[in-house]
């Protein structure tokens, strides 16, 4: 079972769509918990970190359940610039920053 | 403020060949990650420094990769000598604060190796 598993898409969507993205995570002791993302033949960018209560900002929203090892993102009325690759990103040591990445999930977003 | 720099953006070498890589971090950032993605798979943690000293280096694939920190500045990863395998981007990051776990790791650009 790979460390953090997610959708492999792609998902191609039209602009105003709404998109959700699932991710799961094999250690049950991971410390912390994000979304980043990349654009083709970019670096990863932070988008999101992934709060147990939840968190918003603008659009997008995510979501953790820390029973079922489950992260998900939510973009709503997507947009043409939200293109790109999105990343479950997962803190799995205590003490250290090791990130440990899903392969990623790409998002095309079309007229 | 500058972000995180790596050099050069690309290399092509030949197998059996040496080559350095380079990763400047963000001013005053203690913490120097180096992560590599190769084709089709996820991006992978090599070592993590704190300072000039190594934290963690249980993502070096073997010894034929050495990552140096001198001075608790900016990093070099040798890769010698070079594989087929060892083709890929690699990527480095930096951060402030190891003590929070939320604490962010920002990327440069990467490093495209292609190894012939």
């Amino acid at each position: 079972r790979k460390e953090v598993e997610q959708d492999p898409g792609p998902f191609n969507v039209p602009e105003g769509a709404t998109v959700a993205f699932n991710c799961t995570y094999s250690n049950s002791a991971s410390q912390s918990f994000f979304w980043y993302r990349q654009d083709c033949r970019k670096e990863p960018k932070l988008l999101m970190s992934v709060y147990s209560s939840g968190n918003e900002d603008g659009r997008f929203t995510a979501q953790l359940n820390r029973a079922s090892q489950y992260i998900s993102l939510l973009i709503r009325d997507s947009k043409l610039s939200d293109s790109a690759t999105y990343l479950c990103v997962v803190n799995m040591n205590s003490g250290y920053s090791t990130l440990t990445f899903g392969k990623g999930t790409m998002l095309l977003v079309s007229p | 403020e500058a972000g995180v720099t790596q050099f050069p953006s690309h290399s092509v070498i030949e197998k059996g060949q040496t080559v350095t890589l380079r990763c400047d971090p963000i001013s005053g950032h203690d913490n120097l990650y180096w992560y590599r993605r190769v084709m089709g798979k996820e991006i992978k943690f090599l070592l993590h420094f704190v300072k000039e000293s190594k934290q963690d280096e249980s993502g070096m694939p073997n010894n034929r990769f050495l990552a140096e920190r001198t001075g608790g500045t900016y990093s070099t990863l040798k890769v010698q000598p070079a594989e087929l395998e060892d083709s890929g981007v690699y990527f480095c990051a930096s951060s402030q604060d190891e003590a929070d776990s939320y604490n962010e790791q920002f990327f440069g650009p990467g490093t495209r190796l292609t190894v012939l």
